[in-house]
């Protein structure tokens, strides 16, 4: 969307701590959430899903938070190791019909050992 | 399973250049084809999409154009090239009818010179 001309925010942490990415979303008809991480060079990677119907999901080590009042989605991943390190962006979907998947603002994960 | 295949992975081409890049998605009927761009550090910028053999939306106005000449394949073309073509283009696909995730390819970098 209109983000995509800034530069991606920084998030550093240490490897064990637990990292959090968020994520606001703008269309209140989207129903559908996806969080990818993207290393360098490479195409964004599917990690974990949610649908509106639902305020929490859990994966291996990270959970996803979903709270529509806000239009704010979180990322949690416990115990950050360094091949965690990666860019993650939130994408949005969802009304009726074909609707395109819509990109937020990625985050750049920075883990130190 | 389906898998999706674009190449080249990296191109430098001169300025005033032709250009094609293509993708094509094996195991799966009638996907919804993406193209995105990607500037050094930035986010994801959708350039166009389809839903269907021939038929192309376009998001943003722009030297480039795309294709849709079989069901699975998608080809992003220009007929000259600019130096603010450059960047980092993936190709990605997701189901047809239903509104979930959509799965990349590994990109191909684009520097023009």
């Amino acid at each position: 969307g209109e983000s995509v001309g800034l530069h991606l925010p920084t998030l550093s942490v240490q490897e064990g701590d637990n990292s959090i990415i968020n994520c606001a979303y703008s269309n209140s008809a989207s129903d559908y959430f996806i969080w990818y991480k993207q290393e360098s060079g490479k195409g964004p990677q599917f990690i974990i899903d949610i649908r509106s119907n639902m305020d929490k999901r859990q994966g291996q080590r990270v959970t996803v938070l979903l709270n529509k009042t806000v239009k704010h989605l979180s990322l949690q991943i416990a115990a950050t190791q360094p091949g965690d390190s990666a860019v993650y962006f939130c994408a949005e979907t969802g009304g009726t019909g074909f609707q395109k998947l819509v990109f937020g603002t990625g985050t750049r994960l920075l883990v130190s050992p | 399973s389906q898998t999706i295949h674009q190449w080249p992975a990296t191109l430098v081409q001169p300025v005033g250049s032709p250009l094609s890049l293509e993708c094509t998605v094996e195991g799966t009927s009638n996907p919804n084809l993406y193209w995105y761009r990607q500037a050094a550090g930035r986010g994801l910028q959708l350039l166009f999409y389809s839903v269907g053999i021939g038929q192309i939306s376009s998001e943003v106005p722009q030297n480039l154009s795309a294709s849709r000449p079989q069901d699975r394949q998608f080809i992003l073309s220009s007929k000259k090239l600019l130096l603010s073509d450059s960047g980092f283009y993936l190709c990605a696909w997701s189901p047809p009818w239903v509104n979930t995730e959509a799965f990349f390819g590994q990109g191909t970098r684009l520097t023009v010179v």
